[in-house]
């Protein structure tokens, strides 16, 4: 079976206080690894797609990387609006196409 | 605008009122899916639909139903609801079941609650 452990469950800091998350996976054969975005009250909202590992994508401050066993998603000098939940999900080569989520890391950005 | 719609966004019901959760999407999407999402226990599959007339259970499928007889609608149904399935839930659409199926587009979701 699929699993994501995300950590920490929460992170506060500073505006322009660069960190990283993390997003360690158990999968039989990945067919990919996804990175979202969720606003309170609203919907998951798509970032990044990594496949292999080595692979990495930016958007922004946000820049997501990929090894065999984790991904981790650095912020760079984040703004108060990059403040949301990250949720990491995977793709298992036995799962039917079931993406598995983590639990999510609650990222606050402080002015 | 590309979106995916649900209704209704906020509903109180009581113990085994049947309910609907309508789900629909304007992407021509092929692959759709249901999520509830609780606390401490983050998203969890309940159905999903690979294209029309396909349907396949999640990780937690009991107490729902779905069909689909459209490709842009993916209903969610409650026959009986219980306290239980209070949460709040989920609908998404990707292009492709096959390729890129991660890279969902979910709505804005629905809260249930069932006293």
């Amino acid at each position: 079976e699929d699993q994501v452990t995300q950590s920490p469950e929460a992170l506060r800091l500073q505006e322009g206080e660069s960190s990283s998350l993390n997003c360690s996976y158990t999968v039989s054969g990945l067919r990919g690894l996804f990175w979202y975005r969720q606003d309170p009250g609203k919907g998951p909202e798509f970032l990044f797609t990594l496949y292999s590992a080595g692979e990495e994508k930016e958007k922004e401050r946000l820049k997501a990387t990929l090894t065999k066993k984790e991904s981790f998603l650095h912020i760079t000098a984040p703004k108060p609006e990059d403040s949301a939940t990250y949720l990491c999900a995977v793709q298992g080569g036995s799962s039917n196409y079931k993406l598995t989520f983590g639990k999510g890391t609650l990222l606050t950005v402080n002015p | 605008e590309a979106q995916v719609t649900q209704n209704p966004r906020y509903l109180i019901t009581v113990t085994g009122k049947k309910l609907t959760v309508t789900c629909s999407q304007n992407m021509n999407h092929e692959y759709m899916s249901w999520y509830r999402q609780d606390p401490g226990l983050g998203l969890r599959q309940i159905y999903y639909s690979m294209n029309v007339e396909v349907t396949d259970k999640g990780d937690v499928p009991e107490g729902y139903k779905v069909s689909r007889k459209e490709k842009r609608n993916f209903p969610l149904i409650l026959e009986s609801p219980s306290p239980n399935q209070t949460s709040l839930y989920f609908c998404a659409s990707s292009l492709s079941g096959q390729v890129n199926t991660g890279e969902l587009f979910f709505g804005e979701g629905s809260r249930l609650t069932v006293l």
